[in-house]
């Protein structure tokens, strides 16, 4: 499979926790995103990767987050000390971008139940 | 901040029957995606549309990137069990900046 891949698929953690996950994107893409999603949502932008660098963070990835992407290749998104409201599914995303053109595709999502 | 109005919310709908939606947006988009996403999975990408009037298809799916740039829509013809989920769309304004995604449509279909 050459997919954009996740790990875990599922986490259940105690409030106050650190939980981290690990996304593969496809092999050839440089670009690499995380997003988070919740029910009844669309996917929200948390943070993207050119490669190794971290080019962006929306305002939604508080300092409890951290994501990396050391080598450019797969990324981890880190949460330390989880509230009950960091439960969502957490989603990876890569692509390629060709000129003006971009096209994002996604892995299965990682799902966070904080309790 | 930039943001995507889908619509309808919900559909319900008979096998066979063609489905329409819709996405608006506040601002000019250089790329419309959409997407279907089912229960507990990552959205899986449908169309990518790049031109402004581009009119694309994909089997039974058809989307079309609206030429003011600020909307797009898919259509579903002759839609199937399988196509139950929840369709989002998705804009992107350049290279550099985020997609914005919609609120989805959940598609429902009667046998």
């Amino acid at each position: 499979d050459t997919g954009v891949s996740q790990n875990p698929r599922h986490k259940i953690t105690k409030r106050g926790q650190n939980v981290t996950f690990r996304c593969d994107p496809i092999s050839e893409h440089n670009r690499l995103y995380w997003y988070r999603q919740t029910l009844g949502q669309g996917p929200e932008f948390l943070t993207y990767f050119q490669n190794e660098a971290q080019l962006e963070k929306s305002r939604l990835l508080s300092d409890r987050f951290s994501a990396e992407r050391p080598k450019g290749s797969f990324s981890t998104l880190e949460i330390q000390r989880t509230e009950q409201g960091d439960s969502a599914m957490y989603l990876c995303a890569s692509s390629l971008v060709r000129g003006e053109q971009e096209t994002q595709y996604f892995g299965p999502g990682t799902r966070l139940l904080v309790l | 901040g930039q943001q995507l109005n889908q619509s309808p919310q919900s559909m319900f709908i008979q096998e066979g029957e063609d489905v329409s939606m819709n996405c608006t947006s506040s601002s000019i988009f250089n790329t419309w995606l959409w997407y279907k996403q089912d229960p507990g999975e990552g959205p899986v990408l449908l169309i990518a549309l790049y031109k402004a009037g581009e009119l694309t298809s994909n089997g039974r799916l058809t989307a079309q990137f609206g030429i003011t740039r600020k909307d797009s829509f898919l259509n579903i013809s002759a839609s199937i069990p399988s196509d139950v989920g929840i369709y989002f769309c998705a804009g992107l304004d350049s290279g550099n900046t985020p997609l914005v995604f919609g609120k989805g449509t959940r598609l429902s279909v009667i046998a």
